[in-house]
């Protein structure tokens, strides 16, 4: 049963504008949420978090939203960069040590 | 880029054979993890190690086994692999929440 999920498998964005990946989670002790990002060939890279306490977290053109009673959180990125096509994953833990991956959405943004 | 690798980073093996595959990290960090990629399913765990000859099982951990000898090393043996064990396998550390992946090892199992 899958506790993250991630319902769009790919998103096209022109280069310049938002590009908006969403993610939800069924879990309720779900208390850490991450995203990640994968080119073809390389492992996920960690791109930023966010705690449960907060509802926002920003770090430079990424920021993360949570919305917990909707238990969804979001990735926007501004301004896309063609740079930023890749497979995005989000993932949640409640240990700190155990983590659930969603099945993650392929991004492309078109110069 | 924390320090990781992956041995071999690709395998052709035969259904039935032994497989093992190696995890190296130079942080010292306390956890590291396997999991597989595959389409629809995105990454799921297979174990986890949270110190030397400490592990623990995850959510698709039938037909694999792990060991941790020394901090650095981190294996995964497929005892005798099957068809539906051919994947991307990834290796990743952390001390708390922000996980470290290795390049992964593509293994196919024929």
């Amino acid at each position: 049963d899958q506790q993250v999920k991630q319902n769009s498998p790919s998103l096209s964005v022109q280069e310049g504008r938002i590009s908006i990946l969403n993610c939800d989670y069924t879990n309720s002790m779900f208390d850490y949420f991450l995203w990640y990002k994968k080119y073809p060939a390389e492992g996920p890279t960690f791109l930023i978090s966010i705690s449960s306490i907060k509802d926002k977290n920003e770090d430079g053109r990424f920021t993360v939203f949570l919305n917990k009673s909707a238990k969804h959180l979001s990735l926007h990125i501004v301004p896309s960069q063609p740079g930023d096509s890749a497979v995005y994953f989000c993932a949640a833990s409640y240990t700190g040590n155990q983590f659930y991956f969603g099945t993650g959405t392929s991004l492309t943004v078109i110069p | 880029d924390a320090g990781i690798t992956q041995s071999p980073r690709h395998k052709v093996t035969e259904t039935g054979t032994p497989v093992t595959l190696r995890c190296h990290q130079t942080e010292n960090h306390r956890y590291m993890y396997w999991y597989r990629q595959d389409p629809g399913h995105g990454l799921r765990l297979i174990h986890y190690s949270y110190g030397v000859k400490d592990t623990d099982k995850g959510e698709v951990s039938d037909g694999y086994s792990v060991s941790r000898s020394k901090t650095e090393d981190f294996l995964l043996t497929l005892e005798s692999a099957t068809s539906s064990q051919t994947s991307v396998y990834f290796c990743a550390i952390s001390e708390k929440y922000e996980q470290y992946f290795g390049p992964g090892t593509r293994l196919t199992v024929t």
